[in-house]
């Protein structure tokens, strides 16, 4: 069973960084790319960016282009995202999907994080 | 960017009733056209993909329809459990791009 579980809340001050964990089980991880999506309050759903889980490239959005890095550990199936220079704008809840070319087919459980001083 | 746009923004309707919604591309994406629910606290699910192929394990009550610019969405007798936002997502061209939802209420 393909199961994607995301690391737990967290709450920062602004300015400060956030790293949040996806680990994956129930299929091999070298197959499919991780997505990152964030959802601020009452707020659409917004791609931030992708990460192949088979060499580690990387698309990202210009919206978090110098803000966001994203890696990959194969040998846990793991993903990982930090955000940098962050805001009350980026309140919101963070969620990694695996990405099957097509369509987004298996979420994790998704990451609160608020920011706040 | 390609801009998603989903109408309407909520809808109310009853147990048994059908229910259509539907999502606007800003240029013509083909079929590469997904739907997701998110329930109330809930992570979204893909729902259908394709335009109109069910993902697996979603009932058969939820079609989806359409291509180009213009897509549908359709829920024939509403169970309980389908009272959620519905989402679409464009993955015909970089970035993926995501419409505002429509949030599905009960009358």
């Amino acid at each position: 069973q393909v199961q994607v579980v995301q690391s737990g809340a967290e709450v920062k001050k602004p300015g400060a960084s956030v790293m949040v964990s996806c680990r994956t089980t129930g299929y091999d991880f070298s197959d499919y790319g991780i997505d990152w999506i964030r959802q601020a309050p009452g707020q659409g759903l917004e791609w931030m960016g992708w990460i192949s889980g088979h060499n580690g490239n990387i698309k990202e959005s210009q919206r978090f282009q110098g803000r966001i890095t994203m890696s990959a550990d194969t040998s846990t199936s793991t993903a990982y995202m930090e955000l940098r220079s962050l805001t009350s704008d980026d309140t919101a809840i963070y969620y990694c999907a695996r990405d099957r070319d097509d369509a987004f087919d298996v979420w994790g459980q998704g990451t609160v994080v608020t920011v706040s001083s | 960017d390609i801009q998603m746009t989903q109408s309407p923004s909520s809808l109310s309707a009853s147990i048994g009733e059908r229910v259509t919604m539907t999502c606007r591309a800003s240029q013509s994406i083909g079929t590469s056209l997904n739907w997701y629910q998110q329930r109330p606290g809930k992570a979204p699910e893909l729902l259908i993909y394709g335009a109109s192929s069910l993902q697996s394990g979603v009932p058969s009550r939820f079609s989806g329809g359409g291509s180009g610019t213009d897509f549908s969405l359709t829920i024939t007798s509403l169970h309980p459990e389908d009272f959620a936002t519905y989402s679409c997502q464009q993955s015909f061209s970089f970035p993926p791009t995501f419409g505002q939802g429509t949030k599905l209420e009960i009358k």
